[in-house]
């Protein structure tokens, strides 16, 4: 069935460094696919998202580029904040359901 | 983690019916609860969060009158779309937020007719 694979955390980075969240998913047709972003108290905030293959989704410096060949929609930002520290969830949109990845949290240290 | 769980799974009303979909924290007691909907391949869009023991707090755009929210106990809260109509049709889910991570409901399917 569909479903959404995440790599798990904890993350811990420090300030200015590379980050990569990795992403895959399995879907029967061509769902859209996003990453939300989870600040400690607050809701869900829509970080990116693409809507077909090869779409690059960008937000804040982060990206992530939808891979049909690979089912990957991979988190990249070159350089983190020490604000960047949130969970973050890789989700895909088919017609009639939405499937999330089960949350990385990432902590950035000054 | 938490487990969240919504009723009904899927409903079909006629167009300005009042629809009640509850959701349910099972094994955690929840403070906070969110409310979300999505449309077909579309994003999450927050509505609103719901706060045990006091008025929920709505997004911008969202009304609270068409949408009410009720946080009676620690592991119940509802969302009643009142007097539904064809646009309000989509995918309600419901979260549990608990210290730090956020679990989710499989959510509600609403078509209004």
């Amino acid at each position: 069935g569909d479903s959404v694979t995440q790599m798990e955390g904890p993350v811990t980075l420090s300030e200015e460094a590379f980050l990569t969240i990795n992403c895959t998913y399995t879907a029967t047709g061509y769902p859209s696919l996003f990453w939300y972003v989870q600040y400690p108290g607050e809701g869900l905030q829509l970080l990116l998202k693409a809507t077909k293959a090869d779409d690059k989704g960008s937000n804040k410096g982060f990206e992530a580029t939808y891979r049909k060949e690979t089912t990957s929609f991979h988190l990249e930002k070159g350089s983190v904040q020490v604000s960047d520290s949130a969970v973050y969830f890789c989700a895909h949109a088919g017609a009639n359901n939405l499937f999330f990845g089960t949350g990385t949290r990432l902590t950035v240290i000054p | 983690g938490a487990v969240v769980s919504q009723h009904p799974s899927w409903v079909i009303c006629k167009s300005g019916t009042s629809v009640k979909i509850e959701c349910r924290s099972l094994d955690f007691q929840a403070t906070t609860m969110f409310w979300y909907r999505q449309f077909p391949k579309q994003s999450l869009m927050l509505m609103a969060t719901s706060n045990e023991g006091s008025k929920a707090t709505y997004e911008q755009g969202v009304e609270k009158d068409k949408f009410l929210i009720n946080h009676a106990s620690l592991t119940l809260s509802t969302l009643t779309v009142t007097s539904a109509h064809p646009e309000d049709s989509s995918f309600y889910i419901c979260s549990v937020t608990g210290g730090a991570l956020e679990f989710f409901g499989p959510g509600t399917r609403l078509t209004v007719l």
